[in-house]
C-alpha cells in the first residue's frame, strides 16, 4: 500500500469558519509534510513532521495550525483563513526524514476561501 | 539558497516525438533529485530519483534521466512520447536543507 488519503477533496470555508484538513498513510512511515500549491505554481513545503514532532515549519501563519496526533495521521487546523489562502493543500509522506527518501504524495484537498 | 529552474514551460509535441526537459539547480553540496509527474486531475507521483552512484536513472514509463554534475543539470528524457504522457512534470532538488524544493514545473501536451 503506497497510498496517501486526504479528506476532504474539496472544502469551502469562510474567513471567520475552523475547519480541519485530514491526512493519512499507512506504509509505516515516519516524517509526514504539509505543502501548499497555488494555479500553476509548485508546491511549497509548509510544515514536516518527523517521529510526530515538528521538524519544520517554513515560516507559516499561526491560522494553519498543524497536528499530528499518531505516526499514521496528519492534521491541518484551519482558522480566519484568507482569500489569498485559497489552494490545493497536499500532504505527503517518507520513511524517514532524510535526503533521498521518495515522499509520496496525497491527492490533495482543494480549498476555497470565501 | 537552493533553487531549481525548469526552462520549459509549456511544451507541445506529436506522438512518437523524442522530449527532453531541462532542470538545473543551485547548491554546491550533495544533493538529491527527482521528477515528479503530475497526469491530468491525479497526485503527484515519482517518475525517478538520483541519490548516488550511476549519473543516468531510469524510471517508470520508460523516462530516463542523467544527473551532470559539472552542470548542475538533471534533464528528463524520453525517445517517444504517447498521449497519455500528457501531464505537468516537476524537478525537484534537495540538499543540506533536507527541504524538497520544487521548479516551477514543465506542462507538456502530446497530440495524437
Amino acid at each position: 500500500d503506497t497510498e496517501v488519503t486526504q479528506t476532504p477533496k474539496h472544502l469551502v470555508m469562510g474567513m471567520t469558519n475552523k475547519k480541519s484538513l485530514k491526512c493519512e498513510q499507512h506504509m509505516g512511515h515516519r516524517a509526514m509534510y504539509w505543502y501548499k500549491q497555488k494555479a500553476k505554481k509548485p508546491p511549497e513545503l509548509m510544515f514536516v513532521y518527523s517521529y510526530e514532532k515538528l521538524s519544520i515549519n517554513e515560516s507559516v501563519p499561526s491560522r494553519f495550525s498543524p497536528e499530528c496526533p499518531n505516526s499514521s495521521l496528519l492534521n491541518l487546523h484551519l482558522h480566519a483563513l484568507q482569500p489569498e489562502d485559497s489552494a490545493l493543500y497536499l500532504c505527503a509522506s517518507s520513511q524517514e526524514e532524510r535526503r533521498g527518501e521518495t515522499q509520496y504524495f496525497g491527492p490533495g484537498t482543494r480549498l476555497l476561501v470565501l | 539558497a537552493q533553487s531549481v529552474s525548469q526552462h520549459n514551460h509549456h511544451v507541445i509535441l506529436s506522438e512518437a516525438a523524442s522530449l527532453e526537459l531541462g532542470c538545473n539547480y543551485s547548491y554546491g553540496g550533495t544533493v538529491n533529485l527527482f521528477w515528479y509527474v503530475q497526469y491530468p486531475g491525479q497526485h503527484l507521483q515519482l517518475l525517478l530519483k538520483y541519490f548516488s552512484g550511476d549519473p543516468l536513472v531510469k524510471g517508470i514509463k520508460g523516462f530516463e534521466a542523467e544527473f551532470i554534475k559539472s552542470k548542475f543539470s538533471f534533464n528528463l528524457r524520453k525517445p517517444s512520447v504517447q498521449w497519455s504522457d500528457t501531464a505537468e512534470y516537476f524537478c525537484a532538488v534537495r540538499g543540506a536543507t533536507n527541504k524538497l524544493i520544487f521548479g516551477t514545473g514543465t506542462l507538456l501536451a502530446v497530440q495524437p
